[in-house]
């Protein structure tokens, strides 16, 4: 079954507006990885937080591992266009990666 | 590009049909996958080569059959399939087996059963 839940399935942000995506695990994970899908493309690897209550930026996300490495998050400052697309987190399981459903971001202009 | 090739981009085959899927990595990572991404489900592994053994198999239909001549190729062979399964079919590799390290995907096949 699943081992990383993401919250919340589908984020409708305003162009210009702040949203933050949340993943979370029952169990304590060694690292989390965010990866980005756009729309009719494959996921591409951003970033792996190995560190409790790590923080890293890149640009406008901000990428955030809980002290007790079972939560993780990413924030987006003011959203553009170019940030559509499905945000998953992913978890090791049993030495291999899980993945969440992701989050689906859609941005009104 | 992404260092992973995945052809063909786009396969419409036929229940009784045989394709294969080709993977090809030029990063010299150690590890491959195959994923299956079908529309609102999570990404599902099905299979895992390292250093060309195959390390996984998520119990995944006989009618699916992965190939490993060596730690640049993956292939995935399909025959009599269904139409569940219909899918984006992904190629991924790492630099070595484990979660510890990045995946690369390729761009996938859009597979369509008819």
């Amino acid at each position: 079954g699943q081992q990383v839940m993401q919250i919340p399935q589908y984020q409708h942000v305003q162009e210009g507006e702040d949203f933050t995506t949340y993943c979370n695990s029952s169990t304590t994970l060694s690292n989390i990885q965010w990866y980005k899908q756009r729309p009719g493309g494959h996921p591409v690897f951003l970033i792996q937080l190995v560190k409790s209550g790590e923080v890293k930026k890149q640009k406008r996300l901000t990428f955030q591992f809980g002290e007790a490495k079972k939560n993780s998050s990413l924030h987006i400052t003011a959203t553009q266009t170019t940030d559509v697309g499905t945000y998953f987190c992913a978890g090791p399981h049993d030495y291999k990666l899980s993945f969440g459903a992701g989050t689906t971001v859609t941005v009104r202009a | 590009e992404t260092g992973v090739t995945q052809t063909p981009r786009h396969l419409v085959m036929g229940m009784t049909n045989k394709k294969s899927l080709k993977c090809e990595q030029h990063l010299g990572h150690n590890a491959m996958y195959w994923y299956k991404q079908s529309a609102k489900k999570p990404l599902e592994l099905m299979f895992v080569y390292s250093l060309e053994e195959r390390v996984e198999n998520n119990s995944v239909p006989s009618r699916f059959s992965p190939e490993c001549p060596n730690s640049s190729h993956l292939f995935l062979h399909l025959h009599t399939l269904q139409p569940e399964d219909s899918a984006l079919y992904l190629c991924a590799s790492s630099t070595t087996f484990g979660p510890g390290y990045g995946y690369t995907f390729g761009s996938g096949t859009r597979l369509t059963v008819v």
